[in-house]
């Protein structure tokens, strides 16, 4: 049964570089791909970006570069760093496991506020 | 960017009716690569479809999807008191890669 758990603080400073990490049991980070998204407080999913291991990622052009995604195989986690972070990046923080063109198996997701 | 827009806002409906949302694209999605996810309060979206009509493991078969190019459908043929929760259409293949919809909200009437 493949499981995600998030971790990371859950409050970040205006201009701060949020720092997540999901770790993943039930499926080798090797082997699929893997994604982060959020939702925002009004209910809004948006997709952040996805990586495979040995590949590079894509992320989504709304954050304007300020995404990095990176796994770890050795720990089988991976990781989501969001850097110059403002208000608007407040929102629940969700890892997940990529299907067939979709995010197949979700995180409980992480709440994180960005407030000084 | 493919915008995704769900109707209705809220469907208010009773257990053992049959429920249809609907999910249209600004664009025709690729090859038809759209999902639909059922959330509950305080939890993650859950894989209910994928590939537009192919439901998800472990969902009940009264889940089905259907549609194409633009036009989209999620239909629950027998509502059950746990069905109540808020649904999204997502599509793959724009830039952004993946976009979802804004939620269509099925609740008890």
């Amino acid at each position: 049964q493949v499981q995600l758990q998030e971790s990371g603080p859950g409050l970040v400073k205006p201009s701060e570089t949020l720092s997540l990490t999901c770790d993943v049991s039930g499926a080798s980070i090797s082997d699929n791909w893997w994604s982060w998204a959020r939702q925002f407080p009004g209910k809004g999913l948006e997709w952040i970006g996805e990586m495979y291991h040995g590949g590079s990622p894509t992320y989504n052009p709304s954050l304007g570069g300020r995404v990095t995604i990176s796994l770890d195989k050795s720990k089988n986690q991976f990781s989501l760093r969001l850097s110059s972070v403002t208000a608007a990046d407040t929102a629940v923080y969700y890892c997940a496991r990529n299907g067939y063109y979709d995010l197949q198996y979700w995180g409980q997701g992480t709440p994180v506020t960005v407030s000084s | 960017e493919i915008v995704l827009t769900q109707s209705p806002g809220t469907l208010s409906l009773s257990p053992g009716e049959r429920a249809t949302l609907s999910c249209r694209a600004s664009q025709s999605v690729s090859s038809n690569f759209l999902a639909w996810y059922q959330q509950k309060p305080g939890q993650a979206p859950r894989l209910l479809i994928y590939g537009v009509s192919n439901r998800a493991t472990g969902i009940p078969d009264r889940f089905s999807g259907s549609g194409s190019g633009t036009d989209f459908s999620l239909t629950i043929a027998t509502l059950e008191p746990e069905d109540f929760a808020v649904y999204y259409c997502q599509q793959y293949g724009g830039s952004p890669l993946y976009t979802f919809g804004q939620g269509t909200r099925l609740e008890i009437k």
